[in-house]
This record gives structure tokens, C-alpha cells and sequence, in this order.
């Protein structure tokens, strides 16, 4: 069975400040690695994804995010934080081959003026 | 393109009643799944359709839950009797392709059962 952990569940962090959301997954088949985010009042948007090839991979909005698979951890990095940034981030995990995510219980990430 | 769309946005009801929420996917995405959130906890999965048929419905609760996909478009999620740990955010999504294809949510329905 996969499951995946997000230890932080809540990330204050000052304006322009470094930030990293931990997530760390458990699975014994091949996965794909994802980050959603949660915007007050939204649905969850895709952040980023592993898929295959380079270990570490990037958003249009400077997040980024390495699988790290020795560790299985894909940790969510971004080295300077804007306060549009507050959300709540979820780490997700799923087989290569099967459809339905897991989830983790999520990182509530407040940017601090 | 039109996103996922979920209705109604929030619902409140007393046990034992019934509740019907609806999702509609984007425009064809034949995967479409269900998502609960308990406050605090989890997204957990709920449900998967591809088009009209229930590919794989194991995280569905109980048989109080029933999901239907009639014609391969919309699909409900209807909670009959409702029971106080039904609370949640309900999500909906869809995508192209299942496994790699990300998903795109809808807004969620919280379900608050008093």
C-alpha cells in the first residue's frame, strides 16, 4: 500500500524568506511524485510533477522539487517566498501503473509580511 | 476551457437526510474521480469512473455512498442516509489519461451534516 506523509502541518515563513514543505512517501513499485496547491477558496491546482528523467523539476512560479528515491522523499522548495505563496500545498503519490492519487494531510504554508 | 465544476459549493443537513452532489468534468476527460477531505486529515480517494463505468470504487466508504455516471458526463455522489463523520470537502476531478495525466479539480462541495 502507498501512503504519504507531510509532517509539517503548518509553515509560517517571513516575505522573502527560503521554505521547505517535506513530504515523504512510502510505496515498493515504481511512483509519480506530485504537488498540488489550494488557494483560499479554490480547487487544488497542479504545482509540479515527477514523471520520469531529471530528479529535479520546477514550476512556473519558482517552486521546485527533487525526488529524492533512496530517501523517497520529494521535498517542495522555493528559495524566496511572496506572500501570494500562502496556500495549502498537498504532496501526492501514485503508482506508474494505477490511477488514483494518495494524498498527503497537507502543509498550510502563511507567508508572513 | 470550462474547469471542473462542482454544485452545490457548500450543503448543510441534519442526519439521516440525503444529499446529492454533483460534478461536471471537463469536456472530454473520460477519468473522473471522487475525493473526500475530512477536515484535517487527508485527501482521500473515493472513486474512479472511465466514461460511464466504476473502474475502481475501493475507496468508497459504505453503501451509504452510490456514484453514478450515466452517459459518460456528469456524475453524482449521493449520501443516503447521512451520518455526522460524512462531513467533508468532496472533490471531483478529471483528466485525459489516467495514471500520469494530473488531475483537475473542482472546487469542492463541503458537506457539513448537523
Amino acid at each position: 500500500a502507498q501512503s504519504v506523509t507531510q509532517l509539517d502541518s503548518q509553515v509560517p515563513v517571513f516575505e522573502e524568506a527560503p521554505v521547505e514543505l517535506r513530504c515523504n512517501y512510502s510505496s515498493s513499485v515504481s511512483v509519480y511524485l506530485f504537488w498540488y496547491v489550494q488557494y483560499p477558496n479554490q480547487g487544488l491546482q497542479l504545482l509540479l510533477k515527477y514523471l520520469s528523467g531529471s530528479t529535479l523539476v520546477e514550476s512556473i512560479n519558482g517552486f521546485e522539487a527533487e525526488f529524492n528515491k533512496s530517501q523517497t522523499s520529494f521535498h517542495l522548495r522555493k528559495p524566496s517566498v511572496h506572500i501570494s505563496d500562502t496556500a495549502e500545498y498537498f504532496c501526492a503519490v501514485t503508482n506508474t501503473g494505477a490511477n488514483n492519487l494518495f494524498f498527503g494531510t497537507g502543509t498550510r504554508l502563511t507567508v508572513i509580511p | 476551457e470550462a474547469g471542473v465544476t462542482q454544485f452545490p459549493s457548500h450543503s448543510v443537513i441534519e442526519k439521516g437526510q440525503t444529499v446529492t452532489l454533483r460534478c461536471d468534468p471537463i469536456s472530454g476527460h473520460d477519468n473522473l474521480y471522487w475525493y473526500r477531505r475530512v477536515m484535517g486529515k487527508e485527501i482521500k480517494f473515493l472513486l474512479h469512473f472511465v466514461k460511464e463505468s466504476k473502474q475502481d470504487e475501493s475507496g468508497m466508504p459504505n453503501n451509504r455512498f452510490l456514484a453514478e455516471r450515466t452517459g459518460g458526463t456528469y456524475s453524482t455522489l449521493k449520501v443516503q442516509p447521512a451520518e455526522l463523520e460524512d462531513s467533508g470537502v468532496y472533490f471531483c476531478a478529471s483528466s485525459q489519461v489516467g495514471g500520469r495525466s494530473p488531475l483537475h479539480f473542482g472546487n469542492g462541495t463541503r458537506l457539513t451534516v448537523t
